[in-house]
């Protein structure tokens, strides 16, 4: 079962930023967070993962609460092709570990 | 350095038949997942393989489905004897192996419709 809970929906005006929040309250220390987007059932894309400092890359930031509880993914300027579904995902350090998907947030980028 | 590739995109059985879905992990990728997603639901794990060994199958159905990932050659997941409720997106996933990220690219997919 998914560790994570997501809002099912959010909305958010195109070049605004877009901030998705994820809850892992159960997180073990040895677990990173990884967040992915899937786009019209295509297959799910690599946006960014951390386990316990904040990261930033060309596709997004993510925040990690002290308490690693609880995180949120930052798209600094959505634009229309952002409109996807949005996963949260915890799993341990080292390859090999499942990924388990839960319902994840639709974001819809309205012009 | 291509992607993960899968093929057939798109695949159509009548129930009873087999089902053959291959998914070539990216270069250099020796650990491979499938994933299949039913119609409005997320994606759920089925299998973990490395070349030539079935890591993690708890996912599998413990019937009709099979999975294997060669020396040479793609990864294969085989569905035999179809029934409507196979119907679903598959989809394949590679990671590199060895570190301490889990990072998992993943494919295209392959849409599987039973008739």
């Amino acid at each position: 079962d998914a560790k994570t809970t997501q809002p099912p929906s959010m909305d958010c005006a195109e070049g605004r930023a877009a901030n998705l929040p994820c809850n892992h309250s159960t997180i073990s220390g040895n677990e990173y967070v990884y967040w992915y987007r899937q786009i019209h059932s295509q297959g799910p894309q690599y946006i960014i993962h951390g386990l316990k400092n904040n990261e930033t890359n060309e596709m997004a930031s993510l925040i990690i609460t002290e308490d690693r509880k609880s995180s949120t993914l930052i798209l600094p300027h959505a634009t229309l092709r952002d409109t996807a579904v949005y996963y949260c995902i915890v799993s341990p350090t080292g390859t090999g570990n499942q990924f388990y998907f839960g319902t994840g947030t639709s974001l819809t980028v309205i012009p | 350095n291509a992607g993960v590739m899968q093929n057939p995109r798109h695949l159509v059985r009548r129930r009873g038949q087999e089902a053959r879905l291959r998914c070539s992990p990216m270069k250099g990728h020796s650990h491979v997942y499938w994933y299949r997603q039913l119609p409005e639901e997320g994606l759920k794990f089925m299998v973990y393989l490395q070349k030539e060994n079935i890591i993690d199958e708890s996912g599998m159905p413990k019937e009709r489905f099979s999975a294997e990932f060669p020396k040479e050659g793609p990864s294969i997941l085989r569905i035999q004897q179809v029934v409507r409720g196979d119907s679903a997106a598959y989809f394949c996933a590679s990671s590199p192996g060895g570190g301490r990220y889990n990072e998992q690219f993943f494919g295209p997919g392959t849409r599987l419709t039973v008739l």
